[in-house]
């Protein structure tokens, strides 16, 4: 069964630093997600890409963040300048629309020092 | 603004008994709501989910309500197995993005 696959599986980054979280979404989805969980909290939703532009964001999708989707298989997750409060779970997930079942990678854990 | 309430927080149940998880969303606007296993190390995973314009839906020991006027939504799980024990988010969804719940733990103890 096709899945969303995620690298690194672990980021370690001092803070200030640039970080690029990657993921290959399934691929025939169109739409493409990234969200947050912090250590024992929910998931929550940072922003959603369609047609190679943001469709969404939410509050904690500031300026210090961007989304890319350099070719035609990675969907990528920068943050310019990490704070200590970034340290979390990310997970990408993909969509064949914009209100069909979202699928998830396995996350990628950033910890910020 | 956009908010889901889940209850239990902690669920604990012995094998072969049912396990029965509540959501409420406040978003009008909601018209999918989904539910996700999520296992330690791993990322959500969708395990069922419902529509709007339909009241109810099974697929095997599992089982989701839905009441949309009164915006609450089930998660019921029937026979729990050990392999059942996760945690287990609800979830609403506007286009492009859903809202989560805060999480059931669920165990099943043998």
């Amino acid at each position: 069964e096709p899945e969303v696959t995620q690298t690194p599986s672990h980021q370690v980054t001092q803070m200030g630093q640039e970080v690029i979280l990657r993921c290959v979404p399934i691929s025939n989805h169109l739409y493409f997600y990234w969200y947050r969980q912090i250590l024992g909290q929910k998931v929550e939703f940072l922003v959603s890409f369609y047609n190679n532009e943001i469709s969404e964001k939410s509050e904690i999708f500031d300026d210090q963040f961007s989304v890319e989707r350099p070719d035609g298989s990675n969907f990528t997750l920068k943050i310019r300048s990490t704070k200590l409060e970034d340290s979390a779970m990310y997970f990408c997930a993909s969509s064949r629309g914009g209100d069909q079942p979202q699928h998830f990678g396995d996350g990628t854990r950033l910890s910020i020092l | 603004g956009e908010n889901v309430e889940q209850h239990p927080s902690t669920l604990s149940v012995q094998e072969g008994d049912s396990a029965v998880i509540k959501c409420t969303y406040s978003d009008s606007a909601s018209n999918y709501f989904p539910w996700y296993k999520q296992e330690l190390g791993k990322g959500p995973q969708l395990i069922i989910d419902i529509r709007s314009n339909v009241g109810e839906k099974k697929d095997q020991r599992i089982a989701v309500t839905l009441n949309k006027t009164a915006k609450h939504f089930s998660l019921h799980i029937t026979e729990t197995q050990p392999e059942d024990s996760a945690v287990y988010f609800c979830a609403a969804s506007r286009p492009d993005k859903l809202i989560f719940g805060t999480g059931t733990r669920l165990q099943v103890f043998p």
